[in-house]
């Protein structure tokens, strides 16, 4: 099965530092797109960050960040100066070129501790 | 612009019953999804659309299970005769072809099935 695997269930950090989250997965494709949504408590799910695989530059969206190492099949996130509003279950999720299925994670729960 | 709405937004029903949920994506998004998400999962894939047309459907979408979109605009999924493993959030999502090509999800319908 080609999945998304999201390590860590649970992560904490500091309000206004720095938190990486991870991701691997694994895909026989060449051409996909990686995203990470955000499903805060009890509110719907909204895109985070997207990645288009055959792009070597990693993308970024304000305090998000992404490292993809396409070799390695990782995905991480990085959110910088964390906020109280940042607290969420955080998915990493892909879609293959011509393919509209998303593939999610397990997800992985951010803590922000004031 | 108004987001991708779901109705309702929970539902309990006792196990062999019917239910019925109804999503209205972004207006001129031709492309329709919908997923399961169980307790401490990630969403899974069910089906999806493109105008009326449903041009995919996943295993885990049961003869229990169906789904129309009969005039290209909003989506109905129903259940029948529900099992207490059907229980879950039911999310849509909505998208256009070109651009980005980015899900766009509902707030979900919470299912409890006793």
């Amino acid at each position: 099965a080609q999945t998304v695997t999201q390590s860590q269930p649970e992560m904490s950090v500091q309000e206004a530092e720095t938190v990486t989250l991870s991701c691997t997965y694994d895909t026989s494709e060449s051409d996909y797109y990686l995203f990470w949504y955000k499903q805060p408590p009890s509110r719907q799910m909204i895109l985070v960050i997207r990645q288009e695989a055959y792009k070597q530059q990693n993308a970024t969206e304000n305090r998000f960040s992404v490292n993809f190492q396409k070799a390695a099949k990782s995905f991480s996130l990085k959110i910088s100066d964390s906020q109280l509003g940042d607290a969420a279950m955080y998915f990493c999720a892909r879609r293959d070129f011509g393919n509209e299925k998303l593939t999610f994670g397990t997800g992985t729960r951010l803590t922000i501790i004031p | 612009d108004t987001g991708v709405s779901q109705d309702p937004r929970h539902k309990i029903t006792k196990r062999g019953q019917n239910v019925t949920f109804r999503c209205d994506p972004i207006s001129e998004h031709n492309r329709l999804y919908w997923y399961r998400q169980t307790l401490g999962q990630g969403p899974e894939f069910l089906t999806y659309f493109q105008n009326e047309a449903q041009l995919e459907k996943s295993r885990l979408l049961s003869d229990r299970f169906s789904a129309e979109r009969p005039k290209g605009s909003f989506s109905t999924l129903e259940i029948q005769r529900t099992e207490q493993g059907d229980s879950a959030m039911y999310l849509c999502a909505s998208s256009i072809p070109q651009g980005r090509e980015t899900q766009y999800f509902g707030p979900g319908t919470r299912l409890l099935v006793l």
